[in-house]
Order: structure tokens, then sequence, then C-alpha cells
């Protein structure tokens, strides 16, 4: 597609349970980027992909949370036993990934609360 | 460091001009992003520049660099009441493979 879509739009969960979310990228592109927006509108950099293989992990939690692109699959995020803090807004965004002047484009987001 | 700072409020009357800015401490930064976000909505990318150019203009978009003293800004001609969001700034080192790391966010309030 033409867009990077994200479902579900927005999911709760009560403490300890666990979190899916999933992101279709753009037809072609071969980067996938996660990044959770919390309450004060910080970003954060969670995890990329370069196809199915995991490019960058430097800001994803060691515990709790992983990732995973599988061929002719949405990539998914998981929470496993979400917390209060995990409760944010988490955008998917992909790139054709053949050059440093490609963008990012973003996913409408899924809005993930805790309660 | 990969800090992004913004200052977090602007109010402007529709019609004049609205700028924003942007300071940023990576120097190793080579593409510099303006992000638009509606309430309850994705990251709409507005324009960027490359870390090789001090100005890029894009209809009502005016984006100024000064990499000296790692300052960007947005200005935004006769702003309207569509353009009230929240607008991010962004910096990557590759825009294609790289995570972007995201400013703090201004928030615009366009007043009718």
């Amino acid at each position: 597609g033409e867009e990077v879509a994200q479902t579900p739009k927005h999911l709760v969960r009560g403490e300890g349970q666990k979190a899916k979310l999933y992101c279709a990228p753009i037809k072609g592109h071969s980067y996938v980027f996660w990044y959770q927006q919390v309450l004060k509108n910080e970003f954060k950099f969670l995890i990329s992909f370069q196809n199915e293989n995991v490019f960058d992990e430097t800001g994803m939690p060691k515990e709790r949370f992983s990732a995973k692109c599988l061929p002719n699959s949405p990539c998914s995020l998981e929470i496993q036993a979400t917390k209060l803090e995990d409760s944010a807004v988490y955008f998917c965004a992909s790139s054709q990934g053949t050059s440093d002047t490609d963008t990012q484009y973003f996913g409408p987001g899924t809005r993930l609360t805790v309660l | 460091g990969e800090d992004v700072e913004q200052s977090l409020f602007l109010s402007v009357r529709e019609g004049d001009s609205s700028v924003i800015n942007c300071t940023y401490t990576d120097s190793s930064s080579t593409y510099l992003y303006w992000y638009k976000q509606e309430p309850g909505a994705g990251l709409q990318l507005l324009t960027y520049i490359f870390s090789n150019m001090d100005m890029k203009q894009d209809q009502r978009l005016t984006v100024l660099l000064n990499k000296k003293d790692k300052h960007l800004s947005l200005r935004i001609a006769d702003t309207q009441t569509g353009d009230s969001a929240i607008y991010f700034c962004a910096e990557t080192f590759s825009g294609g493979y790289q995570k972007v790391t995201f400013g703090t966010g201004t928030k615009l309030q366009v007043i009718p």
C-alpha cells in the first residue's frame, strides 16, 4: 500500500496483560522503525528492521518488549506484562532504505492505554 | 548527546507569520526535518533540509539552518487556523536507515 498501516488504532489492557501491535509498511520499503510517544509528546526510538532482520535495537527495553518483521506478514511489537508506564502512542515508520536521502513515512499510530 | 530542544508553545494571529525554533546538539546530523502532528493524528513530514544547506523554501514554509549555532527554524507565512498543531523538529544521520531523534515539540495556536 501507499501508506503505513497500523492496527489496532486503540488498545486497552489491564496491568500485567499482553499487548500486541501491528504495522504494515509501505510496499517496497525495506526498513521499519518503531517509536514510542509518551504523554508529554516525547518520542523515543525503540527498534528498527531491515526486512526481517533487526537493524538497530538500542532503544528497546531489555525486558517485556519484543518485535518481529516476518516475510509476508505485518511487523509486530509485543509487550508482555504491560505496566502503567507503557501507556503511549506507538508509531511505526517505514523507508525505502536505498539512500541517506530517504525519509521515513509514519503510520497513524496505536494508542495503548494500560489501566 | 542527542538533545533537540524547542519552545513549548507559540500563539499567533491568523495571517501573521509564525517562527518555530529548534536547537540540536549532534553535529553529525545530516538531515533535519520538520514534522506536523494534529490532535490524535500521526506525523506529517512538512519539509527537510540537508546540513550543507542554510535555507530552503517550500511555498509558505521557510527553513533556516545555522549549523555553527546548531539552530534550525521553521517560518510559516500567512499562518492559517489549519496550521494549529504540534510541530516537531527532528534530526538524523541518515534518513533512510537510521533512527530519527525528535525535539520536544512546539504547540502552535493560531487565533482567528
